[in-house]
């Protein structure tokens, strides 16, 4: 079974520019989620969908951050302007029916 | 809301020593508890999870948590650490009426030879 997959990698941008991260969830798994993890600390989460929908964006800081699901599956987080406080590790994390999560392996964003 | 303290922010044990993680937390809920493992630069993996069944869980790599209700708490432990356990490991809550995860800030383990 093919586990979550998370593009890029490893991303530097300068503030206030634009950046995207995109997931591909675990086939079949309803519910995916986004978690910022800053250095030092636990994952937070940003985003949680259930198929296309968004169930908790609470944490989401709208003003910069948009998140999308396309068709159920994949799924893109942007940033725009980026400061340097999202200098972070951003997880993306899929599950079946909300209950066990699988993470990817995460990308790295530094902003300078 | 649910909340969740890990004690402990590093721990350090000597190879074949027991390992004690310590973890409590606050739900409204039935809480489901679950410990991953965070290996440097690599992906949180799941150790193990408590969803109401038996309190005392078993996960991977010889590691255990059980579930104390009146303690609002759920210990991760092993009873002898191996150099591969070196690794930061985070307690996770989910209260089964807000589906919400949310993470503990983390105990970086520390194994000595």
């Amino acid at each position: 079974e093919a586990g979550v997959a998370q593009s890029p990698r490893y991303k530097i941008i300068e503030k206030r520019q634009s950046v995207a991260f995109w997931c591909n969830p675990i086939s079949g798994h309803a519910t995916l989620y986004w978690y910022q993890q800053i250095l030092g600390q636990g994952p937070k989460l940003l985003i949680q969908f259930q198929n296309n929908g968004v169930v908790d964006d609470s944490q989401l800081p709208k003003d910069r951050f948009s998140a999308e699901r396309l068709k159920g599956v994949d799924s893109t987080l942007k940033i725009q302007p980026a400061k340097l406080e999202d200098s972070a590790v951003y997880l993306c994390a899929s599950s079946l029916e909300s209950y066990e999560q699988y993470f990817g392996p995460g990308t790295r964003l530094t902003v300078t | 809301a649910q909340s969740v303290t890990q004690l402990d922010s590093h721990v350090s044990v000597s190879e074949g020593t027991p390992v004690l993680l310590r973890c409590n937390y606050s739900s409204s809920y039935s809480p489901s508890l679950f410990w991953y493992v965070q290996h440097p630069n690599k992906g949180l993996q799941l150790l193990l999870k408590y969803t109401s069944a038996a309190t005392l869980v078993k996960g991977i790599n010889g590691f255990e948590a059980e579930f104390k209700k009146s303690e609002t708490s759920f210990h991760l432990t092993k009873p002898s650490a191996h150099m591969s356990d070196a690794a930061e490991y985070f307690c996770v809550v989910r209260d089964n009426y807000g589906q919400n995860f949310v993470f503990g800030p983390g105990t970086r383990l520390s194994v000595l030879p």
